[in-house]
């Protein structure tokens, strides 16, 4: 059974740093993996989408790599703004299946 | 578009009552899916249809439970009677074939 890890739970920065959210899966034959973002109360919005075939996507300061193989991905957040404070989530998809979610990372960066 | 459509925002009952969420899919995708969210969980995958076919419904935790897709551009989530350990944030997600997941809004639904 698939398995979705993201570490670490929270994570405080100051505002300007460069950061790396972590996550890991236990099952390598993957459709896509997609990064979400949640702020506190709302729904969920796509930040990426990396398709199995690829490594990495691209987004304005945000950059999503995969490591099929190895089962892991990050999410690389540069130049750190208060505005990035949210939770950050992270799900697989495979064959037959929907989204198999990580409990998330909640991020706080502070000005 | 106007993305995934869900209704009502907010819902609040009485254990025993039943409840029906709603929701509108992005057009011209055809999968739907119903998550469940909790503090405790996390999300979680409830049922899932591709072209208004259920697929998976594994994740429907008993027969209070029931989900209905009549057409390409409608599904609604039921749960009858009601309890208060059903309280959480419901989100319908809609995708093309293998593609990217756009999420509503969420209904949060409270038993009391």
């Amino acid at each position: 059974k698939q398995e979705v890890t993201q570490i670490p739970a929270a994570l405080s920065v100051p505002e300007g740093e460069n950061l790396v959210l972590n996550c890991s899966f236990t099952d390598s034959a993957i459709y896509n993996l997609q990064w979400f973002r949640q702020d506190p109360g709302k729904g969920l919005t796509s930040l990426l989408l990396i398709q199995s075939s690829q490594r990495e996507q691209t987004s304005g300061r945000l950059n999503a790599s995969l490591d099929k193989s190895s089962g892991r991905s990050t999410l690389y957040i540069a130049a750190s703004q208060p505005g990035d404070s949210a939770t950050y989530l992270c799900a697989v998809r495979q064959a037959g299946t929907a989204l198999i979610f990580g409990k998330g990372t909640t991020l706080s960066v502070s000005s | 578009d106007a993305g995934v459509i869900q209704s009502p925002r907010h819902e609040v009952t009485e254990m025993g009552q039943e409840v029906t969420l709603r929701c509108k899919p992005i057009s011209g995708h055809d999968y739907l899916f119903w998550y469940r969210q909790t503090m405790m969980r996390g999300l979680e995958l409830l049922i899932y249809f591709n072209n208004n076919v259920p697929i998976d419904d594994s994740g429907m935790p008993e027969d209070r439970f029931s989900a209905k897709m009549p057409n390409a551009s409608f599904s609604t989530l039921k749960i009858q009677p009601s309890e208060p350990r059903d309280s959480a944030v419901y989100f319908c997600a809609s995708s093309p074939r293998a593609g990217e997941q756009f999420f509503g809004p969420g209904t949060r639904l409270t038993v009391l």
